[in-house]
């Protein structure tokens, strides 16, 4: 079985200062994690993925995530916060091999301020 | 290439309607599926297959029926729609069945209301 909670589910920051969302996660084995972001009106885009090589992932605009098993977290962080980071963003565990089905968390709305 | 498509973007029904959403795709991904997003709720996978021919329940299936007869479609039918079927519907797709660790593609949605 595996569940994901994000812990926020809104998160407001200013332009030019970190993001952090925060992502803890249950399963009964090796997981592979996601962190996938959606825009308004539109679909999902992948930001990163973690699957049981570095527990440091660098993802796209500039996004990171570190895996740390002993909490079972998978935290997405950014050192500068822009406009348009602006989004929802979900927190995504599955298997790390085989047919398996994807679980999401909740979402996280970031909210970007001038 | 298009990636993954949906068609309607926008419906609306009244309580009892049937309709089918049309999901397809040109990346030759054997993986497909449906997910509902509710607000609050994240997205929940209704159905999916893991190739032509082969289908099984996701999450929250009731009320949804798929077939899948070629690699590149995956529709989605309605048979009596509900307001509780309200959402916005995504496809996605992936490689394979089996890896599951490999990136899904989400098509851009189709928002739905029933009356």
């Amino acid at each position: 079985a595996q569940s994901v909670t994000q812990l926020d589910s809104h998160v407001s920051v200013s332009e030019g200062t970190p993001v952090l969302l925060r992502c803890n996660y249950s399963s009964s084995y090796s997981p592979s994690l996601f962190w996938y972001v959606q825009h308004p009106n539109k679909g999902l885009q992948l930001l990163l993925k973690y699957t049981s090589a570095a527990t440091l992932v660098k993802g796209i605009n500039g996004f990171e995530a570190e895996f740390k098993k002993s909490e079972t977290s998978f935290h997405l962080t950014k050192p500068s916060a822009h406009m348009s980071d602006a989004a929802e963003y979900f927190c995504v565990v599955s298997p790390n091999s085989g047919y398996s089905t994807l679980t999401f968390g909740k979402g996280t709305m970031l909210l970007v301020s001038p | 290439n298009a990636g993954v498509t949906q068609t309607p973007k926008f419906q609306v029904l009244k309580t009892g309607q049937s309709m089918t959403l049309q999901c397809a795709q040109d990346m030759n991904h054997e993986y497909m599926s449906w997910y509902r997003q509710d607000p609050g709720m994240g997205l929940r996978l209704i159905h999916y297959s893991v190739g032509a021919g082969i289908t099984d329940q996701g999450e929250v299936p009731n009320g949804y029926n798929v077939s899948r007869s070629t690699t590149e479609d995956f529709p989605l039918r309605l048979l009596s729609a509900a307001p509780s079927q309200t959402s916005v519907y995504f496809c996605a797709t992936r490689t394979s069945g089996y890896e599951s660790y490999n990136e899904q593609f989400f098509g851009p949605g189709t928002r739905l209301t029933v009356l």
